[in-house]
Order: structure tokens, then C-alpha cells, then sequence
């Protein structure tokens, strides 16, 4: 079984701060995906990364993964009170029929206060 | 598009009651999946399917059955509701199973007392 780790589980910041969160993993991922699910709602899938090393930008937000590809962060810079959300990492299990199953890290829940 | 809708928002329920948790997506995708969230536990996968009369199990399937009749709808049914049930549950839905984009509904809140 894949596992994902994410860290921290919950993080409180000001803002116009800086952030970063983490997923990592003892195992190769074909790919990672990263989600933001807000209260009430399902999650919304922000980015995914292919390629070990690769760096995504969307706005803000910061996503690289892993040169092994076992691993990947999110920064975000100066953050706004919209970042405040669960954010949850994803990945596809190994092979064949189990590439149709998505594993997801339990999440950092992000509070960003103004 | 409606994408993927979800039906009841909420439910109570008593041990040992049924019921089902209804799905429908107008996305025609072929993958269809069912998720529970519970606090501190992110999201684990119940059942899936990779078309209409298709289904597999995934992690946590003990107490939940599904079918999938229609490339539209996988509704999720509950024999004998349990405590341990409680839990937020999400249907999702996607064009290549795990290596594309899930498109969640917006969750179906359960209580069973």
C-alpha cells in the first residue's frame, strides 16, 4: 500500500506570510496531485505534477515535486484569508487496475489570519 | 453542467437502518468513485467503478454495496447503518480513473445514532 504523508496536519498563520506544506512518501508516484477543499465542500483539484523535478505555478501558489518523484510541497507567498482551506495531496496506486485508485494524504488544514 | 451532484445533503440515521446515497454526474465519465472523510483520517476510498457494470472495492468497503446501471449514476447503499459510519461522504468522478482530475460532488452528511 502507498502511503502519503502530509505535514504539518494543521498550520495557523498571518497574512502576508509565507508557507509551505509538505507530502512525502516512501514510494514512486506516477504523479501527484494537489487539491484545496473548503468548508462544506467537496475538494477542487489545484495542480498536478508529472515529471520528478518539476515546478508549477498557479498565482501564488508554488507546487514542485520530488526528483524521485516520491515527494512533493506547496509554498505559498503572502498569503491571503482565500488560501484558508484543507489541503490534500493525491497520488494513483502502482499499476494496472490500481492505477484507478487514488490515494490522498490525510491534509494540512490551513487557517490564514487577517 | 451540473457536474457532480449529490443527494441528500445531510441524513440522521438509526443502527440498523438503509439507505442510499445518491450520485449522478453529466460529465460522461467512466470513472466513478465513492469516498468517506472522517476528521484526522483524510479521504479513503469505499468503491469504485470503471463503467456501467463495473464495480471494484476499494479500502473501507465493509457495510456499503454499489452498483452502476448507467454510466450516469453510483448510488451507494447502506445495509445496516452503524456508528463507525458517521462520516462525510463524497461520490467523485473522472475521465482516467486515478491519473486524471477528480471532479467531487459536494458531500452528504451523515449521522447514524
Amino acid at each position: 500500500t502507498q502511503l502519503l504523508e502530509q505535514s504539518p496536519q494543521f498550520l495557523s498563520i498571518q497574512e502576508g506570510e509565507n508557507l509551505t506544506v509538505y507530502c512525502n512518501s516512501s514510494s514512486v508516484f506516477s504523479s501527484l496531485q494537489w487539491y484545496r477543499q473548503e468548508p462544506g465542500e467537496g475538494p477542487v483539484l489545484l495542480v498536478t505534477v508529472v515529471t520528478g523535478g518539476e515546478v508549477k505555478k498557479l498565482k501564488r501558489l508554488t507546487f514542485q515535486f520530488g526528483d524521485a518523484r516520491k515527494d512533493s510541497s506547496l509554498h505559498i507567498t503572502a498569503a491571503q484569508t482565500g488560501d484558508t482551506g484543507l489541503y490534500l495531496c493525491a497520488g494513483p496506486s502502482d499499476s494496472g487496475a490500481g492505477s484507478y485508485q487514488l490515494t490522498f494524504g490525510k491534509g494540512t488544514k490551513l487557517s490564514v489570519i487577517p | 453542467n451540473a457536474g457532480v451532484t449529490q443527494t441528500p445533503k445531510f441524513q440522521v440515521l438509526k443502527t440498523g437502518q438503509s439507505m442510499t446515497l445518491q450520485c449522478a454526474q453529466d460529465m460522461n465519465h467512466e470513472y466513478m468513485s465513492w469516498y468517506r472523510q472522517d476528521p484526522g483520517m483524510g479521504l479513503r476510498l469505499i468503491h469504485y467503478s470503471v463503467g456501467a457494470g463495473i464495480t471494484d472495492q476499494g479500502e473501507v468497503p465493509n457495510g456499503y454495496n454499489v452498483s452502476r446501471s448507467t454510466t450516469e449514476d453510483f448510488p451507494l447503499r447502506l445495509l445496516s447503518a452503524a456508528p463507525s459510519q458517521t462520516s462525510v461522504y463524497f461520490c467523485a468522478s473522472s475521465y482516467a480513473g486515478g491519473r486524471s482530475e477528480q471532479y467531487f460532488g459536494p458531500g452528504t452528511r451523515l449521522t447514524v445514532t
